[in-house]
């Protein structure tokens, strides 16, 4: 039984360059959230989507942050352009419901 | 806005030695989760705290979950080195469902 799936893992990109990520929500699963994680500000939620349409994105920092879910199957956030400070670990979730939350293994992105 | 409170921020303690990281939030919450990270891992759920001075048992964690519904704690008994990790509780946005998560309790244990 697949979890929810990342890409890229690790990702080390110059600052100015456009950084997409991606993921693949558990199947079934109706709620796709994307988290940022900092050793400053801990695990921040960036936006999320019920039935692929965003919900919230209050906590995506800059208009340089975008993200879609063209389908019940895949999302993606995007940072463009990509600075420093953007480095983190960029986590994708999903759920089914009021109940557990899956998490992916994470896309550590590195900016410099 | 909501804010989910975690103290402390980092615990180490010996192998054996008691545990318990509090979680405190400046609204009502609808209910709280708690999830386990280890270094250089995914939050992985733990459990889910619904009723108003809950308390759930897995093994060696007591979860408890305060009569006001703002408040919420774990406790681990007599720590082994698996329990290395950050602990973090999490309540729903009022905006929705959504996690709020609080900044974590990272534990230490040495043998």
């Amino acid at each position: 039984d697949a979890g929810v799936i990342q890409s890229p893992r690790h990702e080390v990109t110059e600052m100015g360059q456009e950084v997409t990520l991606r993921c693949k929500p558990i199947s079934g699963h109706d709620y796709l959230f994307w988290y940022r994680q900092t050793m400053m500000r801990g695990l921040e939620l960036l936006i999320y989507f019920n039935n692929n349409v965003p919900i919230d994105d209050s906590g995506m920092p800059e208009d340089r942050f975008s993200a879609k879910m063209p389908n019940a199957s895949f999302s993606t956030l995007k940072i463009q352009p990509s600075e420093p400070r953007d480095s983190a670990v960029y986590f994708c979730a999903s759920t089914g419901g009021r109940n557990t939350i899956y998490f992916g293994e994470g896309s550590w992105l590195t900016v410099v | 806005g909501q804010q989910v409170m975690q103290i402390p921020q980092y615990q180490h303690v010996q192998e054996g030695e008691d545990f318990t990281t509090y979680c405190n939030s400046s609204t009502t919450l609808s209910n709280i989760q708690w999830y386990k990270q280890r270094p250089g891992g995914h939050p992985v759920f733990l459990i889910q705290l619904v009723k108003s001075g809950e308390v759930k048992k897995q093994k060696r964690l007591t979860f408890q979950f305060g009569e006001a519904k703002k408040n919420s704690s774990l406790h681990i008994t007599a720590t082994q080195t698996t329990d290395v990790g950050t602990y973090f509780c999490a309540g729903e946005l009022n905006s929705g469902y959504a996690l709020n998560f609080g900044k974590g309790t990272s534990l230490l244990v040495t043998p």
